[in-house]
């Protein structure tokens, strides 16, 4: 199946940008996600991005994706307290339904 | 609330019962997906129905586990004779045709607790 990698853990200062990022490994995955995962709570998605993007910006949130070298990134703009969470890269093939997703990293913002 | 909806929230139960949890999807999503996340994990990937029809199965999901969508709507996800490792936090999603990202939408989920 796809393999979807993550770093486990990020701090960041309130205030600061936070930039999360994701690796896959296969190339036909044509849309990638960002869902993001409070205590409690079911999965909300972020945003995504189409594989023939390079860049999708939403508020403070922007997505970046270098399909050479099967990287996806999501950087948060002026992170808040609100921010902490559990943050997971998914990718999925476009003639397949199913989403692989990586094992998340957890965002903790201090004061 | 129109968002998908899980029963129960938490399950504990003894190895060897048998357990069934159920998925309401979102009215009118053709689409809906069961996966499993443990602990540290993503969610993984079980099983897939469009309408009542299952059309892909994991291999995670052993005989021991059956999940029906019998009229299109709603779907049970049923575990026979439970084992410690299934305990889980098990997530449905649901989407609907036609949307070009299939966005999908997830439950609260239904964590299972097996003793």
């Amino acid at each position: 199946g796809e393999d979807v990698e993550q770093s486990l853990f990020l701090s960041v200062r309130e205030g600061d940008s936070s930039v999360i990022n994701c690796t896959y490994t296969d190339s036909s995955s044509t849309y990638l996600y960002w869902y993001k995962q409070e205590p409690g709570a079911g999965l909300q998605l972020l945003t995504y991005i189409f594989s023939n993007m390079d860049m999708k910006q939403d508020q403070r949130l922007t997505v970046l994706l270098n399909k050479k070298d099967k990287h996806l990134s999501l950087r948060i703009a002026d992170t808040q307290t609100g921010d902490s969470a559990i943050y997971f890269c998914a990718v999925q093939r476009s003639n397949d339904y199913k989403l692989s997703f990586g094992a998340g990293t957890t965002v903790t913002v201090r004061a | 609330d129109t968002g998908v909806s899980q029963d129960p929230r938490h399950k504990i139960t003894k190895r060897g019962q048998n357990v069934t949890f159920r998925c309401d999807p979102i009215s009118e999503h053709n689409r809906l997906y069961w996966y499993r996340q443990t602990l540290g994990q993503g969610p993984e990937f079980l099983t897939y129905f469009q309408n009542e029809a299952q059309l892909e199965k994991s291999r995670l999901l052993s005989d021991r586990f059956s999940a029906e969508r019998p009229k299109g709507s709603f779907s049970t996800l049923e575990i026979q004779r439970t084992e410690q490792g299934d305990s889980a936090m098990y997530l449905c999603a649901s989407s609907p045709l036609g949307v070009v990202n299939n966005e999908q939408f997830f439950g609260p989920g239904t964590r299972l607790t097996v003793l």
